[in-house]
């Protein structure tokens, strides 16, 4: 499969407990992103890497959220001390520099945080 | 802020209808409006990528159009099917950050 995976699919947890998730984007695509969605929202931008760089952070990621790349393949969304706001979806999505203007991103198929 | 909205929010046809969806942006700075489908369990699949006025995209049954001067892009899907049912997300690309900004999306139900 050569399409955006993500892990886990569905986690749970309980308030305060620490989580992981995992993003292999596509092979070539030097362009990694995130996402939450939440319900009854749109996907909304957390942060994105280009190779290993993060060049930018939403205001949306608090102190508790970190993200890496660190050899500009896959990456990691930590969350420190989860609440119950962060339950959502989290999307990755990756794509290649050279798309340009066009910018076309092609997503996994999330992790599902459900904090208890 | 960029403010995309997308109307109906939700909607319910029988198999076979012809339905449409609105997608409404901020006509400055335009980039680029993508239209994604989104199946429950399923990662978002890109259906279109649109960037000039005037610009209209068809893929199968389904299609869509785009003015930059208004500031909104209709989708249209034909001869609904069940399969049809899922999410759909239109998100602008203004070329500041490389982010795109999603509407909260029409969740469309086809019904035998």
């Amino acid at each position: 499969d050569t399409g955006v995976s993500q892990n886990p699919r569905h986690k749970i947890t309980k308030r305060g407990q620490n989580v992981t998730f995992r993003c292999d984007p596509i092979s070539e695509h030097n362009r990694l992103y995130w996402y939450r969605q939440t319900l009854g929202q749109g996907p909304e931008f957390l942060t994105y890497f280009q190779n290993e760089a993060q060049l930018e952070k939403s205001r949306l990621l608090s102190d508790r959220f970190s993200a890496e790349r660190p050899k500009g393949s896959f990456s990691t969304l930590e969350i420190q001390r989860t609440e119950q706001g962060d339950s959502a979806m989290y999307l990755c999505a990756s794509s290649l520099v050279l798309s340009g203007p066009l910018n076309e991103q092609f997503f996994g198929p999330g992790t599902r945080l459900t904090v208890l | 802020i960029l403010n995309v909205e997308q109307s109906p929010q939700s909607l319910h046809v029988q198999e076979g209808d012809s339905t449409n969806f609105t997608c409404s942006f901020p006509s400055s700075n335009f980039y680029a409006l993508h239209w994604y489908r989104w199946e429950t369990a399923k990662s978002p699949e890109a259906l279109f990528v649109m960037t000039l006025n005037g610009d209209e995209k068809k893929k199968g049954r389904i299609s869509a159009t785009l003015n930059t001067k208004e500031g909104y892009s209709y989708l249209y899907i034909k001869g609904s099917q069940p399969e049809d049912s899922a999410t759909y997300l239109c998100a602008l690309f203004t070329g500041g950050g490389n982010k795109l900004t999603f509407g909260t999306g029409t969740q469309l139900k086809v019904e035998l």
